[in-house]
């Protein structure tokens, strides 16, 4: 099975800072990653598809980059709003539809 | 707007099977374009995928969960169903359904907590 990582479990930081999380596969994925977006009592939601393609709807203050096995998600000015935990997809092997441990975001 | 809501009792004993049911509401379960899958959550915990199926009946599971997994498929109710034999404390969570679109998990069901007790 493919394994994900993520770093930082979490971080703190300041409203309109630069929010940076990385996601690495165990193995090449390609670019089968996509980001969620998890709020309190709430379901995910997709952010990012394929490592770097906003769904539609979402901010553009996020983005995704990477392919094979390093990926990164960054929120380029953190909003109040933004607090959530973010979670890495991979879909490249199934099964299984590996998810990523999860970056809690909060506000210093 | 495509809906997905899970089902089922909130309370299942030790050694039972919990069985939820995802109704979808909005669109067609039979559409040849996506699966339809079920996700769960301990409570604090990350989300784990349990698996998927799509309306032919072709099913994907977790490795980790394959022996006690059953996810069926009803087009007549545009319904999905998962059933997970043999549950312990441990299977505790909140368990998702949500519809898979070329491998990402678009719409999603609100979620619904069972807890595994006697």
């Amino acid at each position: 099975d493919i394994q994900m990582t993520q770093s930082p479990s979490s971080l703190s930081a300041s409203v309109g800072d630069r929010v940076t999380i990385t996601c690495q596969a165990s193995q090449d994925i390609s670019n089968y990653l996509n980001w969620y977006q998890q709020k309190p009592g709430k379901a995910p939601k997709l952010l990012i598809y394929d490592a770097s393609n906003l769904e539609t709807g979402v901010p553009s203050r996020f983005s995704g980059s990477g392919s094979g096995t390093d990926f990164t998600f960054t929120i380029s000015s953190l909003q109040p709003e933004d607090i959530a935990t973010y979670y890495c997809q991979q879909y490249d092997n199934l099964p299984p539809n590996t998810f990523g441990p999860g970056t809690k975001v909060d506000i210093k | 707007q495509l809906q997905l809501q899970e089902s089922g009792p909130g309370l299942v004993k030790p050694s039972e099977t919990l069985s939820l049911t995802c109704t979808v509401s909005g669109g067609s379960i039979s559409s040849s374009s996506y699966y339809w899958g079920w996700i769960r959550q301990p409570p604090g915990k990350g989300l784990e995928w349990i698996g998927s199926i799509y309306y032919s009946g072709s099913t994907y599971y977790n490795p980790s969960l394959k022996s006690r997994v059953t996810i069926s498929v009803d087009t007549s109710k545009n319904q999905f169903s998962l059933k997970l034999s043999s549950v312990t404390a441990a299977d505790t969570a909140v368990y998702y359904c949500a519809r898979r679109s070329d491998g990402l998990y678009d719409y999603w069901g609100q979620g619904t907590l069972v807890t595994v007790s006697s």
